[in-house]
């Protein structure tokens, strides 16, 4: 079993839709990490998070430490958000382990 | 422009001829790392560095070497590159801005071929 699991692990919404993606992990961590992949291979860094909810524009992410879980949410998709979006765990150590990623089509 | 910089972003080599692939930021950040992403694998981490002179081996250390002699570059050697190595590769640094946001800021990648 991965110590991160990420669903869905595809994803295909209409423009306008709101969009969410589930993280779990089975580990102790320090910190928690999205990030999102455009094709032709960028990553970029979404959220880092240790505790509670974040926002910034559209995106939203929350984390729930006792049930080790954490969900990105996207409001008002649009095509631009199409991606791969990453969840990534900060293992006490600075260890980071990686989830598999969803990919996220977004239809206009 | 706060960055981080890999070079080369792109090489195709034979086994077993050292290669170098170097990583630098400027941000002031400590920590830094080395990830490899592969097909069907996912991104992996290859190595980390908390500070100068300090490293750690990540899930995939093996056939890889990294040194930190200075807070900005962090250079990954492949001693005797083999073909299952060839792989897209991230560096990536983390550290707090100035906005107080603590955030981990990655490379372009480098393609890595070999033959």
């Amino acid at each position: 079993k991965n110590e991160v699991e990420q669903s869905p692990q595809n994803l295909t919404a209409q423009e306008g839709e709101f969009i969410t993606i589930n993280c779990s992990y089975s580990v102790g961590i320090s910190a928690l990490h999205w990030l999102q992949q455009h094709p032709g291979g960028g990553i970029v860094s979404l959220f880092m998070l240790s505790s509670g909810k974040k926002k910034h524009g559209r995106l939203i992410a929350t984390i729930n430490i006792q049930e080790k879980h954490s969900s990105l949410h996207i409001t008002a998709s649009h095509p631009r958000d199409s991606a791969v979006y990453i969840c990534a765990v900060m293992e006490y150590g600075n260890k980071l382990v990686f989830g598999a990623g969803t990919i996220l089509r977004v239809k206009s | 422009e706060a960055q981080v910089t890999q070079n080369p972003r792109y090489l195709i080599t034979v086994t077993g001829k050292k290669l170098t692939v170097t990583c630098s930021q400027n941000m002031n950040h400590e920590y830094m790392s080395w990830y490899r992403q592969d097909p069907g694998l996912g991104l992996r981490q290859i190595y980390y560095s908390m500070n100068v002179e300090v490293t750690d081996k990540g899930d995939v250390p093996e056939g890889y070497k990294v040194s930190r002699k200075e807070k900005r570059n962090f250079p990954l050697i492949l001693e005797s590159p083999s073909p299952n190595q060839t792989s897209l590769y991230f560096c990536a640094s983390r550290g707090v801005q100035p906005t107080g946001a603590n955030v981990l800021t990655f490379g372009a990648g480098s393609r890595l071929t070999v033959l």
